[in-house]
């Protein structure tokens, strides 16, 4: 089977780093991707891997070892803004066309 | 880049009445198009996903089915509702880069009462 494992629920204050880890196990895997999902609204793209290793996007890291099936997202300087659901999702199956996505991490951002 | 169209926005229906939730793409040709479900407060549940016209994958066996009747048209149905099936319904179109980036519509939310 295929199937994702994220924490549920993250708090931190403001200004301070949190990371959201996020193991794997798919047949076939074709890349890492988190998005993030304001209540309400729709999840959008934050990042992706498909190597191992670490893709830095302004506040916003992602990190992938595919010997570990594991990933994490890394969120640095942290605002009110970022307090939201952060999803894990990784490309599976043949051909990559199937996108799989974890439960998600619902991130509290306290002042 | 795509723009995703999906209706309607708001939806309540009765256990054992039929569905239809559309989804068109704007800004592309040929691309690979999803439903997706997100109970209350959860994940998003793969439904379908179609890489062409006519092409439909089925991820969960259930009452609802998919069909693509045209390159840029996804339409999610049912015969008969269940209240299990209420819920955020979600269609996304991906792009064509190697990370397959998902472009989400604004989503259908589901009542069925």
């Amino acid at each position: 089977g295929q199937s994702l494992e994220q924490p549920s629920e993250v708090t931190a204050v403001e200004g301070a780093i949190v990371q959201i880890n996020c193991t794997y196990q798919t047949s076939g895997f074709y890349g890492l991707s988190w998005y993030q999902q304001h209540d309400g609204g729709a999840p959008t793209f934050l990042s992706y891997n498909a190597l191992d290793g670490l893709e830095e996007t302004g506040r916003f890291s992602s990190f992938l070892s595919r010997s570990d099936s594991y990933g994490y997202l890394l969120l640095q300087e942290l605002q009110m803004k970022d307090s939201a659901s952060y999803f894990c999702a990784v490309r599976a199956d043949t051909g990559g066309f199937k996108t799989i996505f974890g439960a998600g991490t619902r991130l509290f951002v306290k002042a | 880049s795509q723009t995703i169209h999906q209706w309607p926005a708001t939806l309540v229906q009765p256990v054992g009445s039929p569905l239809s939730l559309e989804c068109t793409v704007e800004g592309t040709s040929n691309p690979n198009l999803y439903w997706y479900r997100q109970a209350a407060g959860r994940g998003l549940q793969l439904l379908f996903y179609s890489v062409g016209i006519g092409q439909i994958s089925s991820e969960v066996p259930q009452n609802l089915s998919a069909s693509r009747p045209q390159d840029r048209q996804f339409i999610l149905s049912s015969k008969k509702l269940l209240l299990s099936d209420s819920g955020f319904y979600l269609c996304a179109c991906g792009d064509f880069s190697g990370a397959n980036v998902l472009t989400f519509g604004a989503g259908s939310r589901l009542t069925v009462l």
